[in-house]
């Protein structure tokens, strides 16, 4: 079993849908989680960061860690296709640890 | 540039040839990462260097792989050898922060893309 568990879809919506795209873990030393985008043929960016439990919410993004159950999602409300992309969860033990990639779900969002 | 540069951003080898690829951070930035990313996979971590000082490379698959930093800035990932296996997107990132308050907020290229045939 991998450290990180993410569905790589795809996942395929229409225009103006809530999307949720989620991720669970094994190891319950995690500590900051973190969602990237990755654009196709690009670098993965980071969208949102989150230490510990609770939510974070960031225009139509809210991401959510819930360390009891070892899960964290990330919303993404009235989706537009400019959010067609793979999303990646990641997360650190520490500050000064290399970060854990999910491997990723692939988003479509249709007009 | 105002982001990490990487070259080349395509490379084909020929198995059992070397290869350089190159990491250009955004200045400044004191932590350097590379990352291994496989097609339909998610990075994998290879290295991390704090300035010129490599503290963790504990994710190089092997001995042919060997990452530098010389003088804190750009690095470079070395292949030797190469497999079929090594064909992946290498990713480079950096970040302001160094080791103990690198909150893992990576600022990441667009890859070298290398295919061993």
């Amino acid at each position: 079993q991998k450290e990180v568990e993410q569905d790589p879809g795809p996942l395929s919506v229409p225009e103006g849908a809530i999307v949720s795209l989620n991720c669970t873990y094994s190891n319950s030393a995690f500590q900051y989680f973190m969602w990237y985008r990755q654009y196709s043929r690009k670098g993965p960016e980071l969208l949102m960061y989150t230490y510990s439990s609770g939510n974070k919410e960031d225009g139509r993004f809210t991401a959510q860690v819930d360390k009891s159950s070892k899960y964290i999602s990330l919303f993404i409300r009235d989706s537009q296709p400019s959010d067609s992309a793979t999303y990646l969860c990641a997360m650190s033990f520490s500050g000064n640890t290399p970060l854990v990639f999910g491997k990723g779900t692939r988003l479509s969002v249709i007009a | 540039g105002a982001g990490v540069s990487q070259s080349p951003r395509y490379k084909v080898a020929k198995r059992g040839q070397d290869v350089a690829l190159r990491c250009d951070p955004i200045s400044g930035h004191v932590s350097l990462f590379w990352y291994q990313q496989a097609l339909g996979q998610g990075p994998e971590f290879l290295t991390y260097f704090q300035n010129e000082a490599q503290l963790d490379k504990s994710g190089l698959p092997s001995d042919r792989f060997f990452a530098e930093r010389p003088e804190g800035s750009v690095s470079t990932l070395k292949i030797q050898r190469t497999q079929q296996e090594d064909s992946a997107v290498y990713l480079c990132a950096s970040s302001p922060l160094g080791a103990g308050r690198n909150t893992g907020e990576l600022f990441f290229g667009e890859g070298s893309r290398l295919t061993v045939l």
